[in-house]
């Protein structure tokens, strides 16, 4: 089955320490995304990439870094920088252009930080 | 910055009821409104609109777009305990191979029996 898995499904750290979040696609989707979500906040948009070996910064980007090495694979890293990183991470991929196709979610990583 | 704001931000209804959620949005080049159904952790996709005017349909949910007045509304009719979640709405904006979607805060609907 296709679809879009991220790992681990709950993560907790140390403040301090930096944290990576895995999510790897077999959709064969050009384009990936990283959103936080906090409560009464909607989903807010970290950092997409477009093409394998590219990446934009969203909207609250400061504190976290990606990589797009393969087209399948996004990893997502919270630096101790990030001043909140406690939330709910939502890894999520499309067809390159969205408005030919919606976006599809993994399952989310819940990392709490100490 | 691209706008999205929904509305109620949350709701709660008796079974068999009709709820409309709305969300409105300020974007530069708008491309696609899309809606989204979010239980517990994965939102999955319901509509994607980029038309004024042609309504969008699956079973008791529909959707219609105003591009005019730069709103859609989302209406689910004979709710059911199984509707309870919360409804995502995202615009889709930018130029060229710049575009991004932000989110509204959503609706979070609780059903009630």
């Amino acid at each position: 089955d296709g679809g879009i898995t991220q790992s681990p499904k709950y993560l907790f750290r140390k403040e301090g320490q930096n944290v990576t979040l895995s999510c790897e696609q077999n959709l064969n989707h050009d384009a990936m995304y990283w959103y936080r979500q906090d409560p009464g906040q909607g989903l807010r948009l970290i950092y997409y990439s477009q093409i394998v070996n590219d990446f934009q910064k969203g909207d609250i980007a400061e504190g976290y870094s990606v990589s797009r090495e393969k087209k399948e694979s996004f990893p997502l890293t919270v630096t101790s920088a990030q001043k909140n990183p406690t939330a709910f991470y939502l890894c999520a991929s499309s067809i390159k252009d969205p408005s030919n196709s919606p976006l599809h979610f993994g399952n989310g990583t819940r990392l709490t930080v100490t | 910055e691209d706008k999205v704001v929904q509305s109620p931000l949350s709701l709660v209804v008796h079974e068999g009821d009709t709820v409309t959620l709305n969300c409105s949005y300020e974007v530069t080049n708008f491309r696609s409104l899309l809606w989204y159904k979010q239980e517990k952790k994965a939102p999955t996709f319901l509509f994607m609109l980029t038309s004024s005017g042609i309504e969008k349909k699956s079973g008791r949910l529909s959707s219609i777009l105003d591009k005019k007045e730069l709103f859609s509304i989302l209406n689910i009719t004979a709710t059911q305990t199984g509707d309870s979640a919360v409804y995502l709405c995202a615009v889709e904006a930018g130029g060229g191979s710049n575009y991004k979607l932000t989110f509204g805060k959503g609706t979070l609907l609780t059903v009630n029996p």
